[in-house]
């Protein structure tokens, strides 16, 4: 199985703060990486397809970049309803797998 | 909109089968799309656990697949997963899920706590 691993573990930061997440696959999954948003009691939210595609409906303040085995998202202006946990997975082969998580608070 | 909704029993012995449906409505199963099921240990991750297309086709993870069955209705617009032989380790919420083209799983079901004891 292909291992993710997503830095940091949790992320705290001022509203209006820029902030960044790493995701590292354990062999070069090209572009097939997605984005998820987790919110406790709730279903989780795509919010980018294919490491870089914005999902329809997703505030453009959030984005997501990388190839290969790195990559990156990004919320540019937190806001208070992004306090949630992100997830990035790989679909590059089977099965598909997640990341840990990142934990993003508001400070 | 296309919504997901799962159902089925919230407590399972141990030994014994966990099942659950996923009823999908403004979508049709017959659609090229595949349909999943996602699982979420207590404070733990999220876990894939396998999927099913419209002909019957199945991918399962090799971690669960001597104890998984996924199947679909589609006269009933409805996918199934049923876990054979479980432990507290299968205590999850599960979720069922689409996935659209090859990779994004883009409309999820509000999950399910099941508990095995």
């Amino acid at each position: 199985d292909i291992q993710m691993t997503q830095s940091p573990s949790s992320r705290s930061a001022s509203v209006g703060d820029r902030v960044t997440l790493t995701c590292q696959a354990s062999q070069d999954i090209s572009y097939y990486l997605n984005w998820y948003q987790h919110k406790p009691g709730k279903a989780p939210k795509l919010l980018i397809y294919d490491a870089s595609n914005l999902e329809t409906g997703v505030p453009s303040r959030f984005s997501g970049s990388g190839s290969g085995t790195d990559f990156t998202f990004t919320i540019s202006s937190l806001q208070p309803e992004d306090v949630a946990t992100y997830y990035c997975q790989q679909y590059d082969s089977l099965p598909p797998t997640f990341g840990p998580g990142t934990q993003v608070e508001i400070k | 909109q296309v919504q997901l909704q799962e159902s089925g029993p919230g407590l399972v012995k141990p030994s014994g089968t966990l099942s659950l449906t996923c009823i999908v409505s403004g979508d049709s199963i017959n659609s090229k799309n595949w349909w999943v099921w996602v699982r979420q240990p207590p404070e733990k991750g999220l876990e894939w656990i396998g999927e099913i297309y419209q002909s019957g086709t199945t991918n399962y993870n090799p971690s669960l697949k001597t104890r998984v069955n996924i199947s679909v209705d589609t006269s009933r617009n409805q996918f199934s997963l049923k876990v054979t032989s479980v432990t507290a380790a299968d205590t999850a919420v599960y979720y069922c899920v689409r996935k659209r083209g090859p990779r994004a799983l883009d409309y999820w079901g509000p999950g399910t706590l099941v508990t095995v004891s």
